[in-house]
């Protein structure tokens, strides 16, 4: 396993609710990236912060947005929820900018929108 | 929009045979990642391919990147049950943008 934990495991929300999800990075890393994977689906990457700044975005709309803390964890939040954003979410954290990206993902955390 | 396909996208296979998973990529980036997915689980990097003409191998996968052809391929010998998993290619692009496939469903008959 490696050391990239997510908070909660599995979440039920209602169709506009809002939601929070957690990531802590592994030891010694300072980036963090988050992935949506739908059901039978690959990851999609939805965006990227090294050092606290977000340093790129994939194709999502402005309500997902994030944050990445001095300890380097970082939140994913969604605004608005749509019966669409039922997936797993997936953080993976990696060291510097520096190549290649090794990344090492967490658990996930399974969101099921009503 | 940058596109990612594997093929076969499921793969049945006799324990003790060879087979290849091909990712295929519309970008000119020659930055390649394999990973491995276990059903419940999360995402295991099995090979990072940086350049033209890599090869990597680990036990019994062996990935290898062409980015003329923007082609890389995953290669199992002699398959053994432990094998069985999803397996994911994704694409660097630009910006620490990663494109993953739609992955390949393994299964490792005995």
């Amino acid at each position: 396993e490696t050391g990239v934990t997510q908070s909660p495991t599995h979440l039920i929300k209602t169709r506009g609710q809002q939601v929070t999800l957690r990531c802590s990075s592994q030891s010694g890393h300072n980036t963090v990236s988050w992935y949506q994977q739908a059901l039978g689906q690959g990851p999609q990457f939805i965006f990227q912060y090294y050092r606290e700044e977000e340093n790129g975005r994939g194709n999502f709309p402005p309500r997902f947005s994030g944050l990445q803390f001095p300890n380097y964890s970082s939140e994913l939040n969604v605004n608005a929820l749509e019966l669409d954003d039922s997936a797993l979410y997936l953080c993976a954290s990696s060291q510097g900018r520096i190549h290649p990206y090794e990344q090492y993902f967490g658990p996930g955390t399974r969101l099921t929108v009503t | 929009e940058l596109k990612v396909e594997q093929n076969p996208l499921f793969l049945s296979m006799q324990e003790g045979k060879n087979y290849t998973i091909y990712c295929n990529y519309s970008t000119t980036s020659d930055r390649l990642y394999w990973y491995r997915q276990d059903p419940g689980k999360s995402l295991e990097s099995l090979f990072v391919l940086l350049s033209n003409g890599a090869v990597k191998q680990e036990g019994r996968l062996m990935a290898s990147l062409d980015t003329k052809a923007r082609l890389s391929t995953l290669h199992i010998t002699a398959a053994v049950h432990d094998l069985s998993a999803t397996y994911f290619c994704a694409v660097e692009e630009g910006r620490n943008q990663f494109y993953f496939g739609t992955g390949t469903s393994l299964t490792v008959i005995p």
